[in-house]
C-alpha cells in the first residue's frame, strides 16, 4: 500500500527567507506526486505535480519540487517566502496499481513571520 | 463563476439525525470525488464516481451515500449521524478519472455532530 509522511507538522519561517518542505513516500514502483496548499478555510490547491522526466518540477506561486527515487522523497521549495504563504501543505502520492486513488500526508502547516 | 460548489458551508446538527451536502462543478469534468478531512487534518478519499458511475467506494460506513444525477453534481447524505462523523467534507472534480488530471477542490463543508 502507498503511504506519505510529511515529517514537519510545524514550520515557522521568516518572510524573505527560503523554505523548504519535506515529504516521504512508501510505493514499490514510480508514483505520481503531488503537492497541494490549503489556505485557511479554503480547498486544497494544486501547487505542481510529478509523473516521469525532469526530476526538477516547477509549480505555480514560485514553489517547485525535487523527486529524489534513491531517498524515496519529493521535497517542496520556495526561495523567498511571502506573508501569503502562510497555509497547509500536503503532499499526496498516487498510483494507477492502486485505482488511481490520492493518498495524503498529514499536512505541514507553515507560519510566516514579519 | 465558482468552479466547484458546496452547499452548505456549515452544518450543525444533533446525533441520529440524516442530512446531506450538495456539490456542484461547472468545469464540465467527467469525475467527481467526496474526501473527510478529519481534526488532525488528514484527508481520506470516501467516493468517486466517473460519468455518474461509482468508481472508488473507500471503507465508508453504508450510513453514507453518494448520489450523482449528473456529471455536474455529486451529493451526500448521511443517515443517523454519529460524533465521529465531525469533520470537513471536502467535493473535488478531475477531467476524467487519470491521475494526470488536477483535482479542483469545494471550498468544503464543516460538519459538527453534537
Amino acid at each position: 500500500a502507498q503511504s506519505v509522511t510529511q515529517p514537519d507538522i510545524h514550520i515557522t519561517v521568516s518572510e524573505g527567507a527560503s523554505l523548504e518542505l519535506r515529504c516521504n513516500y512508501s510505493y514499490g514502483a514510480t508514483p505520481y506526486l503531488f503537492w497541494y496548499v490549503q489556505s485557511p478555510g479554503q480547498g486544497l490547491q494544486l501547487l505542481l505535480k510529478y509523473f516521469s522526466g525532469d526530476t526538477l518540477v516547477q509549480g505555480i506561486k514560485g514553489f517547485e519540487a525535487e523527486f529524489k527515487r534513491s531517498q524515496s522523497s519529493f521535497n517542496l521549495r520556495k526561495p523567498s517566502v511571502h506573508w501569503s504563504d502562510a497555509a497547509e501543505y500536503f503532499c499526496a502520492v498516487g498510483a494507477k496499481a492502486a485505482g488511481n486513488k490520492l493518498t495524503f500526508g498529514g499536512g505541514t502547516r507553515v507560519l510566516v513571520k514579519p | 463563476d465558482t468552479a466547484v460548489s458546496q452547499t452548505p458551508k456549515y452544518l450543525v446538527t444533533q446525533m441520529g439525525n440524516d442530512k446531506s451536502i450538495k456539490c456542484e462543478q461547472n468545469l464540465g469534468h467527467d469525475t467527481m470525488y467526496w474526501y473527510k478531512q478529519d481534526s488532525k487534518k488528514f484527508l481520506k478519499i470516501m467516493f468517486s464516481y466517473n460519468n455518474k458511475e461509482l468508481i472508488i467506494n473507500e471503507t465508508v460506513p453504508n450510513r453514507f451515500s453518494p448520489k450523482s444525477p449528473d456529471k455536474a453534481h455529486l451529493n451526500l447524505h448521511i443517515n443517523s449521524l454519529e460524533l465521529g462523523d465531525s469533520a470537513v467534507y471536502f467535493c473535488a472534480s478531475s477531467q476524467d478519472f487519470s491521475l494526470e488530471e488536477t483535482q479542483y477542490f469545494g471550498p468544503g463543508t464543516r460538519l459538527l455532530v453534537l
